[in-house]
């Protein structure tokens, strides 16, 4: 069965540091992955997607992250936090096996202190 | 270009009262989904329809609940009759082509259930 784990409920970070949020998956075919925030009382926006291709994917807002085929994993990247990215960030899986359902992680919350 | 447009934004009702969400797509999305985010968790899908027709509803309690998505544009999810086990964060997304592999789905600002 797919699945997606986000290791952190929670992770601080210092506004100009670099931040990672992480995410592994499990499939049974190739994954299609995707990152998306939620700011309170929004929907999920889109960030960026890993569909093929170059394993470093660059996303909106200066967020990237690299897809790792070996490790399964999809983390998410910032060279230099700012304050306002303190939100929600979901990671989620799709492949052919589980007929293109988007199965989603249960969140990491992201605090970035000034 | 405007988004996935969803009302109301909150609802507080009493279990086993009946309930329902709007959702109006982004204009030409094929595809209209369904999620329920209950607190702490990420969003699941409910129900999938691309143009009028169900894709996928292998999650959707049928006992209570139930969607439409006449016409192809506008949806309606309906809980009849709620639990408290109901109270979440309904999300409607939509999609331009089939819901395959590489498609993006754009989300609205959800609804808020509280079931007392």
């Amino acid at each position: 069965a797919q699945s997606v784990a986000q290791p952190e409920d929670q992770v601080n970070v210092a506004e100009g540091n670099p931040l990672t949020v992480k995410c592994t998956y499990s499939v049974s075919g190739n994954p299609y992955l995707f990152w998306y925030v939620q700011y309170p009382n929004r929907g999920l926006q889109f960030l960026l997607k890993y569909i093929t291709g170059d394993n470093l994917v660059k996303g909106s807002y200066g967020f990237e992250a690299e897809f790792n085929k070996s490790q399964t994993s999809f983390h998410l990247k910032k060279p230099s936090a700012l304050v306002s990215d303190s939100a929600l960030y979901f990671c989620a899986v799709r492949d052919e096996g589980g007929g293109f359902k988007t199965i989603f992680g249960a969140g990491t919350r992201l605090f970035v202190k000034a | 270009e405007a988004g996935v447009a969803q009302s109301p934004r909150y609802k507080i009702i009493e279990k086993r009262q009946s309930v329902a969400f709007w959702c109006n797509p982004i204009s030409g999305h094929a595809t209209l989904y369904w999620y329920q985010q209950i607190l702490g968790q990420g969003p699941k899908l409910l129900i999938q329809f691309q143009n009028n027709g169900v894709v996928d509803d292998s999650q959707l309690p049928k006992d209570r609940f139930s969607a439409e998505r006449l016409k192809g544009v506008d949806s309606t999810l309906k809980i009849q009759p709620a639990k408290l086990e109901d109270s979440a964060v309904y999300l409607c997304a939509s999609s331009l082509a089939g819901g395959g592999a590489a498609d993006t789905q754009y989300f609205g600002p959800g609804t808020r259930l509280t079931v007392l």
